[in-house]
């Protein structure tokens, strides 16, 4: 079926450098996207969304990038700090199946955060 | 305002046996969700409620798996018996009332299953 992937299982960054974190989908239906932060022992919890209708959208410290053409998605990380380490899933939440609400979550990036 | 909670965070039993999962979402909350993530595996989508309506259930990996949510509360998940496979962290969401796809999903902190 459909999936969403990330290109990079960890990566690993020096305090107060931009992070950069790469996710491609396949199914391009898909018209809204989220990243989600999971820290140990928690629940994913929200960062940012965006639309299908933008290709760029900004946080605090945070901006995702949607490339429709590549279907590829993206979140940047300002000055990352070491509460920042955490596990980041993508999202998707597109058309089809029998519930439009279900969420497709790609596998995961261990973003390690060096003080 | 109280978040997602769920019980217990980690259970531990034997193939075999049964175990029960409950998550509680955000109060008024109608939309409920369960997900699980097995061991090196993204995170899957089991099952969306409405109050106390399944309104899709794709996800369920087989018929082990039984979801309920009485009253359209708090929602449970058995899984008998249980099998290896079944091993894996069980997230539980919530998010507000509405047709809206993007209403955020609230997560609880999940329920960390061991099946031995």
């Amino acid at each position: 079926g459909e999936s969403v992937g990330l290109h990079l299982p960890t990566l690993s960054v020096q305090e107060g450098d931009n992070s950069i974190i790469n996710c491609a989908y396949s199914n391009s239906a898909s018209d809204y996207f989220i990243w989600y932060k999971q820290e140990s022992g928690k629940g994913p919890q929200f960062i940012i969304d965006i639309r299908s209708n933008m290709d760029k959208r900004q946080g605090q410290r945070v901006t995702v990038l949607l490339n429709k053409t590549v279907k590829h998605l993206s979140l940047q990380i300002a000055a990352t700090q070491p509460g920042d380490s955490a596990i980041y899933f993508c999202a998707e939440n597109g058309w089809g199946g029998g519930s439009n609400y279900k969420l497709t979550f790609g596998k995961g990036t261990l973003l390690t955060v060096n003080p | 305002e109280a978040g997602v909670t769920q019980f217990p965070s980690h259970s531990v039993i034997e193939k075999g046996q049964t175990v029960t999962l409950r998550c509680d979402p955000i109060s008024g909350h109608d939309n409920l969700y369960w997900y699980r993530r097995v061991m090196g595996k993204e995170i899957k989508f089991l099952l969306h409620f409405v109050k106390e309506s399944k309104q899709d259930e794709s996800g369920m990996p087989n018929n082990r798996f039984l979801a309920e949510r009485t009253g359209g509360t708090y929602s449970t998940l058995k899984v008998q018996p249980a099998e290896l496979e079944d091993s894996g962290v069980y997230f539980c969401a919530s998010s507000p009332r509405g047709l809206e796809r993007w209403n955020e999903q609230f997560f609880g902190p999940g329920t960390r299953l061991t099946v031995l």
